[in-house]
């Protein structure tokens, strides 16, 4: 079966600018959850939907946020960029929860923001 | 300091040689797990290991769990130069309100098998 789809692949945005991150779960899988991964901080979670509604979230500022639609497609938002948003998002999705079962990573979008 | 801590954070070893790696945590969880991720891309599961679960096996792969110690290892035998990637641990924060649990990821330890 098709794996996690991330879209895009690659962006690179300007400074106070916003982008919106795609990302095609699993068929079946109901839990879709992201991540931010850059060198300093490395892997952190940003937050996770389950059925189209958002269940638990990381420490990130109100510009992160996201959705999950009624397919389990979920999108990330990210508004008035910085340059320190600059970093891999990775997606998973999973049937429950990335916590209590296996979750399946897509491979990533890297955003650049200059 | 973060909830999982891998160490070391770099390790070399002989293809053909075991490499052990370790992860520890703060708070009572219920399960690790230990991802795999090559050269910056999307991280590949590895194992789960309940808090009841002492130990689990998965070919190369074994991984035990100290909770006694909050610690929890990885050891994968007879290492390939496919192994060579970086290896994270993660658990579950539950801090207790709505909507707040956490999914930490360790720093991760570079793994590199050398020829």
């Amino acid at each position: 079966k098709a794996g996690v789809t991330q879209t895009p692949r690659y962006l690179i945005k300007t400074r106070g600018q916003q982008v919106t991150l795609s990302c095609s779960p699993i068929s079946g899988h109901r839990s879709v959850s992201w991540y931010q991964q850059t060198p300093g901080q490395g892997l952190q979670f940003l937050f996770e939907y389950f059925s189209e509604t958002q269940r638990n979230k990381g420490n990130f500022p109100g510009r992160f946020s996201g959705r999950q639609f009624s397919n389990s497609r979920s999108e990330m938002n990210v508004s008035t960029l910085e340059l320190g948003d600059s970093a891999l998002y990775l997606c998973a999705s999973s049937l429950v929860g990335p916590m209590n079962t296996e979750a399946f990573f897509g491979q990533g979008t890297r955003l650049t923001v200059v | 300091s973060q909830q999982g801590e891998e160490d070391p954070q770099a390790l070399s070893i002989q293809e053909g040689e075991n490499a052990t790696m370790n992860c520890s945590y703060k708070t009572s969880i219920n399960n690790l797990q230990w991802y795999r991720q090559n050269s910056g891309r999307g991280l590949v599961h590895l194992i789960l290991i309940r808090s009841n679960e002492r130990e689990k096996h998965s070919g190369r792969l074994r991984v035990t769990l100290d909770t006694s110690k909050k610690s929890s290892s990885l050891l994968i035998t007879a290492s390939r130069a496919a192994d060579t990637a970086s290896y994270f641990c993660a658990t579950f924060l539950s801090v207790g309100m709505n909507r707040d649990d956490k999914i930490i990821f360790g720093k991760g330890t570079r793994l590199h098998i050398l020829p």
